[in-house]
């Protein structure tokens, strides 16, 4: 069975780093690729990036580059999604998703994680 | 970048109605059109890709059309369990787009 775990929900103060994750199982984690959407409160779905697990080639949104740093761990199966410096505005549900096809990164996203709630406030 | 449009924002039907939403591209997306159903504090569930080709799965009063850049979700007879928000999703690049979200609820 195919399923992505993400971390628990984070409370963070603004300018503080942090580092959520999605592990996979069931499938060949390397050979997906793994999105990240963000979801603000009471807001729609973003499409933030995507990083393929086998090799680490990684694209942002544009909205995003510059903001978040996505990476993987291969060996843990597990991919990442990080700040440097939180601000309020960072406040949402993150989900990660994998792609349907293999090694196809411009494809629909087929299962999801449960969400991570981030919420940064002073 | 292209941009992707739905239309209504949100809308109120009866059970047993046929309810259609509306995407629009910015630019001809060719079918690289998916749709997906988010349920109040649910994750987002993918219903249709291709444009029209339904997800292993969702029920048969679920279907899409569309090419190019205008595309549409109908579900054919609206069920209670249909109350969600529905996001189109363009994917003919690396960057995929969602489009604003319908939210759909019963009259």
């Amino acid at each position: 069975e195919v399923q992505l775990v993400q971390s628990g929900a984070e409370v963070k103060k603004p300018g503080e780093s942090l580092k959520i994750s999605c592990k996979g199982s069931g499938y060949s984690f390397t050979s997906y690729w793994i999105g990240w959407v963000r979801q603000m409160p009471g807001k729609g779905l973003e499409w933030m990036g995507i990083i393929y697990p086998g090799d680490s080639d990684t694209r942002y949104s544009p909205s995003f580059q510059g903001q978040v740093t996505i990476s993987a761990d291969k060996s843990i199966s597990t991919a990442y999604l990080q700040w440097s410096s939180l601000k309020a505005s960072d406040t949402a549900m993150y989900y990660c998703a994998r792609a349907s096809s293999v090694g196809y990164d411009g494809v629909p996203n087929d299962y999801w994680g449960q969400g991570t709630l981030v919420t940064v406030s002073s | 970048d292209i941009q992707m449009t739905q239309s209504p924002s949100s809308l109120s039907a009866s059970v047993g109605d046929r309810v259609t939403i509306t995407c629009r591209a910015s630019q001809g997306i060719s079918n690289y059109l998916a749709w997906y159903q988010q349920k109040p504090g649910k994750v987002p569930k993918l219903l249709i890709y291709a444009a029209s080709t339904l997800q292993s799965g969702v029920p048969s009063r679920f279907s899409g059309s569309g090419s190019g850049t205008d595309f549409t979700l109908t579900i054919s007879s609206l069920q209670p369990e249909d109350v969600a928000t529905y996001y189109c999703q363009k994917y003919n690049s690396a960057l995929l787009t969602f489009g604003g979200g319908t939210k759909v609820e019963i009259k």
